[in-house]
């Protein structure tokens, strides 16, 4: 599976557009990219997944750029209940795929 | 999304203590699970995958004898905790795919803390 690079943390003022960049500069044409977030001290939950379109569910949109070699997870209007680690991941979602967590980016979302 | 109840949320046993968690997929078939444990202020790293009615694929440096796992039917899977130590305090997540989602989903993990 590619490898992805996300910025260690940010900050968000609540209220306002929350956008987090991942760089997946050696995905495959067959590879989807993955968004989940882990809210302290929970499992993870799973936010939104693309392939070359830009994405749109209840929680978030995701957009992917042209080249397919970054996307940003966008929540339109941050709440303090955002607060969490988001984790992009890319992987083909074959039926043999493991699903391998990086670092993420640390979302603070602050009143 | 899908439901992943993972049971129990806390437990605390005593050193040399086998401890089970069980993680049931409620609304669809999981004919995959993932097992995750995670230390404190580090991502999660996976342990194990199982699909349903085989055994686990463990990754490299997890001991199966100690971490049994279990996928018998398509909706539970558990892992057992045997001869238990003060190092394998962590918190241990388990996450459900369907063979017609893309999607993993998770439960909500189990503190286990061993003294």
């Amino acid at each position: 599976d590619a490898k992805t690079t996300q910025p260690t943390s940010m900050d968000c003022a609540e209220g306002r557009a929350a956008n987090l960049p991942c760089n997946h500069s050696t995905i495959s044409g067959n590879e989807y990219v993955y968004w989940y977030r882990q809210i302290h001290s929970q499992g993870p939950q799973y936010i939104i997944h693309g392939l070359k379109n830009n994405e749109t569910n209840e929680m978030a949109s995701l957009i992917i750029t042209e080249d397919r070699k970054s996307s940003t997870l966008i929540l339109p209007h941050a709440t303090l209940r955002d607060t969490a680690v988001y984790y992009c991941i890319v992987h083909s979602g074959g039926s043999n795929y493991k699903l391998t967590f990086g670092k993420g980016t640390l979302l603070t979302v602050n009143p | 999304g899908a439901v992943v109840s993972q049971h129990p949320s806390r437990v605390i046993c005593k050193s040399g203590t086998s401890v089970k968690i069980e993680c049931r997929s409620l609304d669809f078939q999981a004919t995959t699970m993932f097992w995750y444990r995670q230390f404190p202020k580090q991502s999660l790293m996976l342990m194990a995958t199982s699909n349903e009615g085989s055994k686990a694929t463990y990754e490299q440096g997890v001991e199966k004898d100690k971490f049994l796992i279990n996928h018998a039917s398509l909706t539970l899977s558990t892992l057992t905790v045997t001869s238990a130590h003060p190092e394998d305090s962590s918190f241990y997540i388990c996450s459900a795919r369907g063979l017609t989602n893309t999607e993993a989903f998770f439960g909500q993990g189990t503190r286990l803390t061993v003294v």
